[in-house]
C-alpha cells in the first residue's frame, strides 16, 4: 500500500523559492511517476508537472515552465517540487500524487491515466 | 492547455441520481479513454473515483459510474447520499505529456 508523506507548511517572501518534499513508502518508488498538483484557496486543481524516477524525466505544465523544478531521489524514495520567483498568487496547497500512466519511447510521450494515491498536501503561503 | 469545462454546481435529493458533465476537445477527452474523476471533501486531498472513463477503483461504491460520448465525459452518482456532498473534478491526458483538470463541480445534497 503506497503512502505519500509531504513536508510541512511553509511561509515565504515574494521573490523567494520553496521546495516541498514527498516521501513514498510501500511499493516500488521507481516504478511509477509522481505528479504535483496545486490548489489555490477556493479554486480548482491545477497540474504543475511530474517526475518519472526510473527514467529521470520530468514534464512540466506550460504555465510553470522555467519556474518549477521537479526531481526525485531514488535512494530515499522522495520526490521534490521547487517553485521559484514566488508571488502571492502561488499561495496554495500543493499535493503530490502517484501518477499512473505509460511512457512511450516511440513518441517520447507520457500517457497519463490517473492519480490514485495522494499526499495530504502542503500549504505554502507567500506573503511579505 | 485550457481547463475542461464542468458545471459549477449541481444538486439533488437523497436517493436521486445526478450527472456531472466534463467537456473537452479532441485533444484530450475526445481523443483518449484516459478520463478520471476525483472527489474532494473540504480540507481533504482528492480521492480517485473513476479511471479510464468508466472503471471504479477497489473500494469505490458502485453508485458511481462514468461514461463518455465524443468530447464530453460524465460522472453519474445514483442513490445520492449525504456523504456524497463534495467537489468533483474530471481530468484527462492531453498532448505533450500533460494533464488537464476540469474547473470542478460542487455537489450539494439537499
Amino acid at each position: 500500500q503506497v503512502q505519500l508523506v509531504q513536508s510541512g507548511a511553509e511561509v515565504k517572501k515574494p521573490g523567494s523559492s520553496v521546495k516541498v518534499s514527498c516521501k513514498a513508502s510501500g511499493g516500488t518508488f521507481s516504478s511509477y511517476a509522481i505528479s504535483w498538483v496545486r490548489q489555490a484557496p477556493g479554486q480548482g486543481l491545477e497540474w504543475m508537472g511530474r517526475i518519472i524516477p526510473i527514467l529521470g524525466i520530468a514534464n512540466y505544465a506550460q504555465k510553470f515552465q522555467g519556474r518549477v523544478t521537479i526531481t526525485a531521489d531514488k535512494s530515499t524514495s522522495t520526490a521534490y517540487m521547487e517553485l521559484s520567483s514566488l508571488r502571492s498568487e502561488d499561495t496554495a496547497v500543493y499535493y503530490c500524487a502517484r501518477d499512473v500512466g505509460k511512457y512511450s519511447g516511440y513518441d517520447l510521450d507520457y500517457y497519463y491515466y490517473y492519480m490514485d494515491v495522494w499526499g495530504k498536501g502542503t500549504t505554502v503561503t507567500v506573503s511579505s | 492547455q485550457s481547463a475542461l469545462t464542468q458545471p459549477a454546481s449541481v444538486s439533488g435529493s437523497p436517493g436521486q441520481s445526478i450527472t456531472i458533465s466534463c467537456t473537452g476537445t479532441s485533444s484530450d477527452v475526445g481523443g483518449y479513454n484516459y478520463v478520471s474523476w476525483y472527489q474532494q471533501h473540504p480540507g481533504k486531498a482528492p480521492k480517485l473515483m473513476i479511471y479510464d472513463v468508466s472503471n471504479r477503483p477497489s473500494g469505490v461504491s458502485n453508485r458511481f459510474s462514468g461514461s463518455k460520448s465524443g468530447n464530453t465525459a460524465s460522472l453519474t452518482i445514483s442513490g445520492l447520499q449525504a456523504e456524497d456532498e463534495a467537489d468533483y473534478y474530471c481530468s484527462s491526458y492531453t498532448s505533450s505529456s500533460a494533464v488537464v483538470f476540469g474547473g470542478g463541480t460542487k455537489l450539494t445534497v439537499l
